[in-house]
């Protein structure tokens, strides 16, 4: 049973440029949250997904989007990248009928350097 | 959105018990306490959540106090592999976790 697969695992990109991270969910999880981890901080909740639309929202402008897919898998799109957005871009899927288990589980992550 | 508070970083002999603080004085009454850990630049892992009784599962053990404004992890046989980044967060959502900067552990030989 495959976990959280993200792609692309390292990516470089220009100011200016726009970027999508691609993210498949656990097996049998219908509910995608995205998190930015800056370097030496911890993730920071920037939305999440479930019946593909957005629920719930963090503190991230709107040059930060995202769309979710009939089959759960979901997007990230970033335009006009600015250097702070320098990361590593974290993908987590969960059960929204599976209960309070607090199993969050948590792909590898995108790396994304922005020069 | 309740914010929690834990020491930067800590040091534990290989073997004995890990005990990881954390403050949480802003949390409600229905919001859960999880801790995850962090190894490397790898995803989070999920090690345990409470609401108001202390847990234990086969990794760790949480006590929450009775005012639920605090809580300690416990690692009670630390090893080598357990040195990590130890977030303790409080969810302000459903699956919204707010992360702070975590407790970077490290077990010594």
């Amino acid at each position: 049973d495959a976990g959280v697969t993200q792609s692309p695992t390292h990516l470089i990109k220009t100011r200016g440029q726009q970027v999508t991270l691609r993210c498949s969910p656990k097996s049998g999880h219908d509910t995608v949250s995205w998190y930015q981890q800056a370097l030496g901080q911890g993730p920071q909740f920037i939305f999440q997904y479930y019946e593909e639309e957005e629920r719930q929202r963090g503190n991230f402008p709107d040059r930060f989007s995202g769309h979710q897919f009939p089959n759960y898998s979901s997007e990230l799109n970033v335009n006009a990248l600015l250097l702070g957005d320098s990361a590593l871009y974290l993908c987590a899927s969960s059960p929204e009928g599976g209960g309070r288990t607090g199993e969050l589980f948590f792909g590898e992550g995108s790396r994304l350097t922005v020069l | 959105d309740a914010k929690t508070t834990q020491p930067t970083s800590m040091d534990c002999a290989e073997g004995r018990a890990a005990n990881l603080p954390c403050n949480h004085s802003t949390i409600s009454g229905n919001e859960y306490v999880y801790w995850y850990r962090q190894i490397h630049s790898q995803g989070p892992q999920y090690i345990i959540h409470g609401l108001k009784n202390n847990e234990t599962n086969e990794m760790a053990s949480l006590i929450i106090t009775e005012d639920r404004k605090s809580s300690t992890l416990i690692l009670p046989h630390a090893t080598l592999r357990d040195t990590a980044v130890y977030y303790c967060i409080v969810e302000s959502g459903t699956y919204k976790y707010i992360f702070g900067t975590g407790t970077r552990l490290k077990v010594l030989a």
